[in-house]
């Protein structure tokens, strides 16, 4: 049974407009979530995350939204670039019992980003 | 400074045969995390060691896996004997002090048993 869900498989959107990615999550012991890029032939990147204390973390074009109530998260990046062109890893972390280095990943976004 | 390496990038086997993965830790970190991507499953954690030490391998498919670090920087992830259904790409990573944020991937290995 997944825990954390990204239902859209891809997203296709314009240069220099907003791209939203979208994930769910079901354990309520999730305490910290992440996002990681990953490009063809490369190992994950981590983007950006956010504590479960916050609703909001930004980083130059890309901003982490929570809603704990939820149980959802999205990454914002605007303006989109072709370069952000990757397939978008939700991840998150402390499902209880002292696992805070275990990650559970969702299945990922591809978003491509055209010119 | 050099990521973590894995070797090799790609490995095409038939089944039966025994399998090693092997990954380089990026010098000064002390945890590894072994990952394996598959389509149906997504990213999926196998074994985490913490200071050379198994600290979860809850993970592992079956006793045809085996991990080990025999040494700090260095791990090794072998499937014996190997089965069309381990074909996957199998992803390590390292951290300091296994703190999930700070996990850094390698390239991977991409697994093709015939």
């Amino acid at each position: 049974d997944q825990q954390v869900k990204q239902n859209s498989p891809s997203l296709s959107v314009q240069e220099g407009r907003i791209s939203i990615l979208n994930c769910d999550y079901t354990n309520s012991m999730f305490d910290y979530f992440l996002w990681y890029k990953k490009y063809p032939a490369e190992g994950p990147t981590f983007l950006i995350s956010i504590s479960s204390i916050k609703d909001k973390n930004e980083d130059g074009r890309f901003t982490v939204f929570l809603n704990k109530s939820a149980k959802h998260l999205s990454l914002h990046i605007v303006p989109s670039q072709p370069g952000d062109s990757a397939v978008y890893f939700c991840a998150a972390s402390g499902g209880g019992g002292g696992s805070n280095y275990k990650l559970t990943f969702g299945k990922g976004t591809l978003l491509t980003v055209n010119p | 400074d050099a990521g973590v390496i894995q070797s090799p990038r790609h490995e095409v086997t038939e089944m039966g045969q025994e399998v090693t993965l092997r990954c380089k830790l990026i010098s000064g970190h002390n945890s590894l995390f072994w990952y394996r991507q598959t389509m149906m499953r997504g990213l999926e954690l196998l074994i985490y060691f913490n200071n050379n030490v198994p600290i979860d391998d809850s993970g592992m498919p079956e006793d045809r896996f085996s991990a080990k670090m025999p040494n700090a920087s260095f791990s090794t992830l072998k499937i014996q004997p190997s089965e069309p259904r381990d074909s996957a790409v199998y992803f390590c990573a390292s951290s300091l002090a296994g703190h999930a944020d700070t996990q850094y991937f390698g390239p991977g290995t991409r697994l093709t048993v015939l």
